[in-house]
């Protein structure tokens, strides 16, 4: 059974660039959230696809979208990068309102 | 806004328990959880814990939780090298939001 799978492993982008990450869900989940970890910080919360909408968002800008696919995939999006956008990007996947969400190892970027 | 803190640093002798403590400010909080990040790794999820409940055990692992304080624990016996890791504090709030908050994380070490 594979578990959360997120590409690219690494990523380097210079400033005003955009990106797209990538992540596909444990099997059998349907939901899936995104997290943005700067270094020496826990998770913050950017936003939770669920049924192919954006089901709850966390305090970031506009310049953070996403989107998920069908087979329940997602990505995630960000123009005009900023130095502060250099943080590990993490996707969890779950059930809808369930208790666990099951984190992959995530896509680190970094912005010069 | 909600906010959980943990302290940075917890130093233990490898075979002792370890105790890493979390405090959470949001009363509406529904489950609290658990999860360890090895280094350049994602978050594996430990344990969790509805606010329902007082304490919860699962093998080395016994989590204590203070509604009243909101202060939440969790208990590692014997120790063991292995264990190393920064472990971080969540809570899930009520009210549908499935986005979790997190905490700092208490980067625990074993010495042997």
């Amino acid at each position: 059974d594979a578990g959360v799978t997120q590409s690219p492993t690494h990523l380097i982008k210079t400033r005003g660039q955009q990106v797209t990450l990538r992540c596909s869900p444990k099997s059998g989940h349907d939901t899936v959230s995104w997290y943005q970890q700067a270094l020496g910080q826990g998770p913050q919360f950017i936003f939770q696809y669920y049924e192919e909408e954006e089901r709850q968002r966390g305090n970031f800008p506009d310049r953070f979208s996403g989107h998920q696919f069908p087979n329940y995939s997602s990505e995630l999006n960000v123009n005009a990068l900023l130095l502060g956008d250099s943080a590990l990007y993490l996707c969890a996947s779950s059930f809808p309102r369930a208790d666990e969400q099951f984190f992959g190892p995530g896509t680190r970027l970094t912005v010069l | 806004g909600e906010d959980v803190e943990q302290s940075l640093f917890l130093s233990v002798r490898e075979g002792d328990s370890s105790v890493i403590n979390c405090t959470y400010t949001d009363s509406s909080s529904t489950y609290l959880y658990w999860y360890k990040q090895e280094p350049g790794a994602g978050l594996q999820l430990l344990t969790y814990i509805f606010s329902n409940m007082d304490m919860k055990q699962d093998q080395r692992l016994t989590v204590l939780l203070n509604k009243k304080d909101k202060h939440l624990s969790l208990r590692i016996a014997d120790t063991q090298t292995g264990d190393s890791a920064i472990y971080f504090c969540a809570e899930k709030s009520g009210g549908g939001a499935d986005g979790l908050t997190f905490g700092k994380g208490t980067h625990l070490i074993i010495q042997p």
